[in-house]
């Protein structure tokens, strides 16, 4: 298994700032993926953020507006830019050890925009 | 575009009641059907892998079954600690993302 790590676990932010979520591992792993909670729903991804490589969008989320970046093997960056109230969610960091084998997540990042 | 569904929305059972929860799945080329459970303000908790159909999996009172079209996770006798949501995920293709079904809310009362 892999123990995952997010900070800030939950912040208040004011419209048209920005916040950058961080996710650290307990080990190396090549597969990282950031997820959207929006409240009261499922998970959806936002995008793969994959070591060594450029990070990959879902359908309806663009670089400008969630940046990701990926230094090492160990951790990961998600920047929320430009906020508004519809950001308003629960951010989730999630690794794979193996391909196609069950994902780990963190505990969240839980984000309102005033 | 693969298609997760989730039934019911919630449930409410009373201790010792066994009950199952239904995902029904829509994918080309499924690699895993994973089960996971979430309590509130925390990241989902990996139960289950399913990889083919006729495959069972068992932890304790849950147990999750998978057919061509849909996973099933029977939950026997439960207790209130088994109270939270159950989310459905398929993996298809080549890559690791996961496609998530809404959830079922289960509470089970005392």
């Amino acid at each position: 298994s892999a123990v995952i790590s997010q900070k800030p676990s939950r912040d208040i932010c004011q419209r048209g700032t920005s916040l950058t979520i961080q996710c650290q591992v307990d080990s190396q792993v090549t597969m990282m993926f950031w997820y959207r909670q929006q409240p009261g729903q499922s998970l959806t991804l936002i995008a793969t953020a994959n070591q060594g490589s450029e990070a990959t969008y879902e359908s309806g989320f663009v670089i400008d507006k969630f940046p990701i970046s990926r230094p090492n093997l160990t951790f990961s960056t998600l920047t929320v830019s430009n906020m508004s109230p519809e950001d308003s969610s629960i951010y989730l960091c999630s690794v794979n050890l193996q391909v196609h084998t069950e994902a780990f997540f963190g505990q969240g990042t839980r984000l309102t925009v005033v | 575009e693969d298609q997760v569904t989730q039934s019911p929305e919630a449930l409410r059972l009373q201790e010792g009641e066994s009950s199952s929860l239904n995902c029904s799945y829509t994918v080309s080329g499924l690699r895993g059907l994973f089960w996971y459970r979430q309590d509130p303000g925390k990241g989902p908790e990996f139960l289950f892998t399913l990889y083919s159909a006729g495959e069972e999996k068992e932890k304790e009172r849950l147990k999750a079954t998978l057919t061509k079209k849909e996973s099933f996770l029977h939950i026997t006798a439960p207790k209130p600690e088994d109270s939270a949501t159950y989310l459905c995920a398929v993996q298809a293709g080549s890559g690791s993302r996961l496609t998530f079904g809404e959830g079922t809310q289960l509470t089970v009362n005392p």
